[in-house]
């Protein structure tokens, strides 16, 4: 089946640093979504990207959406320590069961 | 809009017990999800309903799950009876266009 694939799954980082992540998918998405969850929250929408080869910032975050709609990137600049936490991407399938990785783990050290 | 609202936040609850977690997802919102997450296995989608139908149900662990939606308001996920390895963070989402919505999360342990 579809499956969605994140990397790094961990990242340990200075405050400052600028992160990027990834996902990728043996298949074609037509929207792709980036997550981010805080400890003991549920997963909270960050970006929502519609097309092929879209750029979309929300702040210091920017996300892109792979020419070939099987992959996109998440960055995240001048890290803050409120950036900690699992950042998820997600797609949705043709039937509407919505797909998500397994996640990346930011964690920022003091 | 309140967003997707769960209850309980927290269940603690004895082995063989029933649990009913319950789920009121965003108005209009026409699709609804539940998933489980756990340190183990990330998040992993239960079951999900389309208009008020389930479509597709091949992530429900066994037959002591079941879910419900019996309006476009409510939806209810049953553990009975409960195990302790059914312990984890519950989570209901709504979506809209494909985008899910998702509420706090039930975090249920099985002593």
């Amino acid at each position: 089946g579809q499956q969605l694939n994140q990397s790094p799954q961990s990242m340990f980082i200075q405050e400052g640093e600028d992160v990027s992540m990834n996902c990728t998918s043996s298949s074609i998405f037509n929207t792709w979504l980036w997550y981010k969850q805080d400890p003991g929250e549920g997963p909270v929408l960050l970006i929502a990207l519609y097309k092929a080869g879209e750029l979309t910032s929300n702040g210091r975050l920017t996300a892109q959406f792979g020419i070939t709609r099987k992959d996109s990137f998440l960055n995240i600049s001048a890290s803050i320590p409120s950036d900690v936490g699992i950042y998820f991407c997600a797609g949705p399938r043709w039937d509407d069961k919505i797909i998500f990785g397994k996640g990346t783990r930011l964690h920022i050290l003091p | 809009d309140a967003g997707v609202i769960q209850s309980p936040r927290h269940e603690v609850t004895e082995m063989g017990q029933e649990v009913t977690l319950r789920c009121k997802p965003i108005s209009g919102h026409n699709s609804l999800f539940w998933y489980r997450q756990t340190m183990m296995r990330g998040l992993e989608l239960l079951i999900y309903f389309n208009n008020n139908v389930p479509i597709d149900d091949s992530g429900m662990p066994e037959d002591r799950f079941s879910a419900k939606m019996p309006n476009a308001s409510f939806s209810t996920l049953k553990i009975q009876p409960s195990e302790p390895r059914d312990s984890a963070v519950y989570f209901c989402a709504s979506s809209f266009n494909r985008v899910a919505f998702f509420g706090q999360g039930t975090r249920l342990t099985v002593v």
